[in-house]
């Protein structure tokens, strides 16, 4: 199937510190889904974007979608604890409602 | 309102055995999917059901079936467990629009 690819695959940062994820697609996307799942647990959604060009903010995440919809990335301002996790993104298909899942970047933040 | 549930939470297997993994959905939708997770990767996609008596394979079906039982119902069954099945399995099920994602808490299985 069509990948998505997910860099960087870790990244260890010291709470306060910003972090960001990149989600790279080889042909152009309809939409752009991220999910944070938490150690152990299961994916939660967060966000769709559609739209070329497309900003969304949830508190300290800020979510791209790229004006030739073929990348995306998530950004979050001044790390907690409380980040933790793996972040990933996915595209919707069909109209079964399919995700494909990127790789995932796992997210650490130590005090 | 439970959303999504899963059981076992987690299973030991012996090659060669077989069990079903059960999925139930509270919340009227339509579709349920089944997806694994394997270390270091994304969830990829096992079968899928659209609606009430549908079901359809998704990227990586082969040594599962499913049933759909009813429209709360979703279950994945492993004929003859294999190693290269231990994964984490989840549940989901989309929300009527088809955007929002609701998944389970997840089955963790190894096979031995």
């Amino acid at each position: 199937g069509q990948q998505v690819m997910q860099i960087p695959q870790y990244q260890h940062v010291q709470e306060g510190e910003d972090f960001t994820t990149y989600c790279n697609s080889s042909t152009t996307l309809s939409n752009i889904q991220w999910y944070k799942q938490r150690p152990g647990g299961h994916p939660v959604f967060l966000i769709q974007l559609v739209k070329s060009g497309e900003v969304k903010k949830q508190k300290r995440l800020t979510f791209q979608f790229g004006e030739a919809k073929k990348n995306s990335s998530l950004h979050i301002t001044a790390t907690q604890t409380t980040d933790v996790g793996t972040y990933f993104c996915a595209r919707l298909t069909g109209t079964a409602s399919k995700l494909t899942f990127g790789t995932g970047t796992r997210l650490q933040v130590t005090l | 309102n439970a959303g999504v549930t899963q059981t076992p939470k987690f299973q030991v297997l012996k090659t060669g055995q077989s069990m079903t993994l059960q999925c139930a959905q509270d919340m009227n939708h339509n579709s349920m999917y089944w997806y694994r997770q394997d270390p270091g990767m994304g969830l990829r996609l096992i079968y899928y059901s659209a609606s009430e008596g549908t079901t359809d394979k998704g990227e990586v079906p082969n040594g599962y079936n499913v049933s759909r039982l009813n429209k709360r119902e979703f279950s994945l069954r492993l004929e003859s467990a294999a190693p290269s099945q231990t994964s984490v399995y989840f549940c989901a099920s989309p929300d009527r629009k088809g955007v929002t994602q609701y998944f389970g808490p997840g089955t963790r299985l190894t096979v031995l």
